[in-house]
């Protein structure tokens, strides 16, 4: 079985700072993927960044890049320069080989931006 | 190129109605996912459906049926409504074509369900 756990309930950053998204996972399975999405207000999620469990380099995107650490079981989410509009929820979730469709996610971080 | 749409946005039942929600998928992309979010929890696993066969299902009663159509767009029915199903609704579609733990699944904006 998999599990994803996001520790965080709630963050606050200021504007401009940088802002690390904690997530640790568990599974058997021997190849996964590890995806970080964004959740507004609005409800649409979001898809922000992918780690593949065999990627030799950490993957980035933009302002977004995650921190993996495969034999900690850890995949944590850096935003740099938060800016107000990075507000909202965000969930880590991970994929395994034989998960048809299913997508794990963990129960999310609420994060709040101020000036 | 649109995204993944859902509809209705917003739907208000009665206790022991029925709901058929619907998605379009982004054009090419032949997988359909659902999934249930309950305030204050992350989404949870419903269906998949690919080329118009249920592929995985979550742990969801029995109430909770899905099917495909040929151009790849899906509904997801509930009958005999709990109040316990309120909840955000999100319809998810991917490509289908590489190793699955690599696909990303891209949402819609969700069907918000309140059973009364």
């Amino acid at each position: 079985a998999q599990k994803i756990t996001q520790t965080q309930p709630g963050m606050f950053v200021q504007e401009k700072e940088a802002v690390t998204l904690d997530c640790t996972y568990d599974t058997s399975d021997p190849s996964y993927g590890l995806f970080w999405y964004k959740q507004p207000s609005s409800g649409e999620m979001i898809f922000l960044i992918y780690q593949g469990s065999y990627d030799q380099q950490n993957a980035t995107e933009g302002r977004y890049s995650l921190n993996f650490q495969k034999a900690r079981k850890s995949a944590n989410l850096v935003i740099s320069a938060s800016q107000l509009g990075d507000s909202a929820m965000y969930f880590c979730a991970m994929r395994g080989t034989d998960s048809w469709g299913k997508l794990q996610f963990g129960a999310g971080t609420q994060v709040v931006v101020t000036p | 190129d649109a995204g993944v749409t859902q509809s209705p946005t917003h739907l208000i039942k009665t206790r022991g109605q029925h709901v058929t929600l619907r998605c379009s998928p982004i054009s090419g992309h032949k997988s359909v996912s659902w999934y249930q979010q309950v305030l204050g929890q992350g989404p949870q696993f419903i269906f998949q459906y690919y080329e118009k066969e249920e592929r995985g299902r979550g742990n969801f009663p029995d109430r909770f049926s899905a099917r495909q159509f040929p151009n790849y767009s899906s509904e997801l029915n509930v009958n005999a409504l709990l109040l316990g199903d309120s909840a955000l609704y999100l319809c998810a579609s991917s490509r289908t074509g590489g190793p699955r733990e690599q696909e990303t699944q891209y949402f819609g904006p969700g069907t918000r369900l309140l059973v009364l």
